[in-house]
């Protein structure tokens, strides 16, 4: 059973510039959530989904930052016009469709590089 | 607003001893607790996790436990070994109260080392 699969692992883009962050999930599991994680800090989240649902957005930005999870594919994390302070690594986890208290299981992240 | 504070950022240990980790919370709408272990470069890892109606919960060599009334969890690894090193975050949910599952809330992390 594969894991949470994210790409790509690394992402260089110069500023003004857009970014796509694309993840799968653990096959079965219908939730996907974005978390962030700025250099020397825990990790911060910003979006929850459902197919063809978001959730729970309170901890996306209020500008540039997009995210969904389509019927078919894989769900994207969307980065308009990057800055500087983009720069971070963005993790993507997923957890099984039933319950409340569901572990929620990481991909190997995205280390996104803004020049 | 820290809700989740790990207040040691490093911790180190000999091989073979107890490795305690701890972690504190204020929302005390939280009612699941997981720790996560993550190496460089790497996405984190689930470790153990524990409900809020238990106060312990095994795993091999892991153990949580949970005081509600103290607002506090801790991981105890015995015997700590070196493949042990790695950065130990604390995680919570629950706290916005909603019926479904929810966002994790974690802690900023302890830098683990067990040395030889």
């Amino acid at each position: 059973n594969a894991g949470v699969m994210q790409n790509p692992r690394h992402l260089v883009r110069r500023r003004g510039q857009e970014a796509r962050l694309r993840c799968s999930p653990m096959k079965g599991h219908s939730h996907v959530y974005w978390y962030r994680q700025l250099p020397e800090e825990g990790l911060k989240f910003m979006v929850y989904l459902q197919k063809e649902n978001i959730i729970d957005e309170s901890g996306m930005p209020k500008e540039r930052f997009s995210a969904e999870f389509p019927k078919e594919g894989p769900s994207i994390l969307r980065i308009q016009q990057v800055v500087r302070g983009d720069s971070a690594a963005y993790f993507c986890a997923s957890s099984p469709p039933s319950g409340r208290r569901n572990t929620q299981y990481f991909g190997p992240g995205t280390r996104l590089t803004v020049l | 607003d820290q809700q989740v504070k790990q207040n040691s950022p490093s911790l180190s240990v000999q091989e073979g001893r107890i490795s305690i980790l701890n972690c504190d919370y204020t929302n005390s709408m939280f009612d699941y607790f997981l720790w996560y272990k993550k190496y460089p470069a790497e996405g984190p890892t689930f470790l153990i996790s524990i409900s809020s109606i238990k106060d312990k919960n095994e795993d091999g060599r892991f153990t949580v436990f949970l005081n509600k009334s103290a607002k506090h969890l801790s991981l105890h690894i015995v015997p700590s070994q070196p493949g042990d090193s790695a950065v130990y975050f604390c995680a919570a949910s629950g706290g916005d109260g909603a019926g479904t599952a929810s966002k994790l809330t974690f802690g900023t992390g302890t830098r683990l080392q067990v040395t030889l």
